[in-house]
């Protein structure tokens, strides 16, 4: 029972346009929100979240997006560039552990970006 | 500034032997977890240490043990290693809630 899902295993855009990262979640209950980014042979980077109080945060070229009545987020890049490719995963915080940090991850989106 | 450690890099074990995996976080934070990472799932949390004496179960803790050595410490067994055990595995560690988990560069496991 896959609770956060990213359904695009991967995505191809031009260096300069937009990337659009999406994943959807089926628990309600999920309080706080992230993406990572991962190179490979390298751990997961932080690179930004999401309370289920807000609806967008912004950090730069990176704007996060929280659609709570449709259990959706997205996270928007903007120009992309090449060193951008990378895997994203987004996470979750599971349900009745916001003092244990328990995350949940979605399968991950691999992102190329096209000089 | 390490960071988050990981020991050994890599590892190539036989069914049935033993193995510890050892991480080390030098930012003095409370909470450590254990994942592993396998093609087309993500990352399933193993094993979680929400405060230094304390450990708790993940999503996929059946086949491992685990032992927060001290705050700075957060080590992962496999008893009896078996070929649905070949994976990454990645700590991470984080200060308090609601704050991003800092994951170290993973073991990359396999079992014959």
């Amino acid at each position: 029972d896959q609770q956060v899902k990213q359904n695009s295993p991967s995505l191809s855009v031009q260096e300069g346009r937009i990337s659009i990262l999406n994943c959807d979640y089926t628990n309600s209950m999920f309080d706080y929100f992230l993406w990572y980014k991962k190179y490979p042979a390298e751990g997961p980077t932080f690179l930004i979240s999401i309370s289920s109080i807000k609806d967008k945060n912004e950090d730069g070229r990176f704007t996060v997006f929280l659609n709570k009545s449709a259990k959706h987020l997205s996270l928007h890049i903007v120009p992309s560039q090449p060193g951008d490719s990378a895997v994203y995963f987004c996470a979750a915080n599971g349900h009745g552990s916001s003092n244990t940090g328990k995350l949940i991850f979605g399968q991950g989106t691999t992102l190329q970006v096209k000089p | 500034n390490a960071g988050v450690t990981q020991t050994p890099k890599f590892q190539v074990l036989k069914t049935g032997q033993s193995m510890t995996l050892q991480c080390a976080q030098d930012m003095n934070h409370n909470s450590m977890y254990w994942y592993r990472q396998d093609p087309g799932m993500g990352l399933r949390l193993i094993y979680y240490s929400a405060s230094e004496g304390t450990t708790d179960k993940g999503e996929v803790p059946n086949g491992y043990n685990v032992s927060r050595l001290n705050k700075r410490e957060f080590s992962l067994r496999l008893e009896s290693a078996a070929p649905s055990q070949t994976s990454v595995y990645f700590c991470a560690s984080k200060r308090n809630s609601n704050q991003p988990q800092h994951f170290g560069d993973g073991t990359r496991l396999s079992i014959l």
